[in-house]
């Protein structure tokens, strides 16, 4: 069973429009992070949570907004989508020490027409 | 702010021989480098990790990476590869004050039958 749940898996949407990528852990850790995956920028950290409070952040445009309702959850909300946000979107987790491994999901592919 | 260069966006080997894959980091204290596999259409996956000690560690499937300080280096090796072993390698470094782990570009292994 997947660990790391990232929903949905593939998503398109329209320019201008606004989409929330979710993602939940059930391997009882404290830190949450979210990459991002494309052509242009392999790997790109955008993200960090540690008990729900923001880390680090690394993401230029608010147009990124990272939500945690739960210590398990990890929702990345984009507003005013533009083709050029298309990329796989990976969440990951770990215990959050310094140098704990981190659990990657399956991640979120985003298309934006 | 630490950083990491892995020079060789692809590499085709054949099978049953040798593998080196580079990684050079940037970080003016003492990092903590790792070496995770991305299979096609998932997350990554750690391979292995150096935090002291021994600059030799093994990983899984055979794989071992060798931190030398003075070359700011973290290559990963393997001596005899098999055709699973093609994905993409990427080489990553974390700094000891908790930040998230940042990766490098990725090398995309191909193995020859």
């Amino acid at each position: 069973d997947p660990k790391i749940i990232q929903k949905p898996k593939y998503l398109v949407a329209v320019t201008g429009s606004e989409k929330i990528l979710i993602c939940e852990q059930y391997l009882g850790h404290n830190a949450m992070y979210w990459y991002r995956q494309s052509a242009k920028k392999p790997l790109e950290f955008m993200f960090s949570y540690s008990y729900q409070k923001l880390m680090d952040n690394q993401t230029a445009s608010s147009r990124f907004q990272p939500q945690s309702s739960k210590k398990n959850h990890l929702d990345l909300q984009i507003t005013a989508l533009k083709p050029d946000d298309s990329a796989t979107y990976f969440c990951a987790s770990s215990q959050g020490r310094p140098a704990e491994t981190l659990y990657f999901g399956s991640g979120t592919r985003l298309t934006v027409l | 702010a630490q950083s990491v260069t892995q020079p060789d966006a692809r590499v085709t080997v054949s099978e049953g021989a040798s593998l080196q894959l580079r990684c050079k980091y940037s970080y003016s204290g003492t990092p903590y480098l790792f070496w995770y596999v991305q299979y096609p259409r998932q997350g990554l996956q750690l391979l292995l990790k150096y935090y002291s000690g021994d600059p030799v560690v093994q990983g899984v499937n055979g794989f071992e990476a060798e931190f030398i300080k003075s070359n700011s280096s973290f290559h990963l090796r393997k001596a005899s590869v098999h055709w699973s072993d093609s994905a993409v390698y990427f080489c990553a470094v974390s700094a000891a004050d908790n930040n998230a782990p940042r990766f490098g570009a990725g090398t995309k292994l191909s193995v020859k039958p």
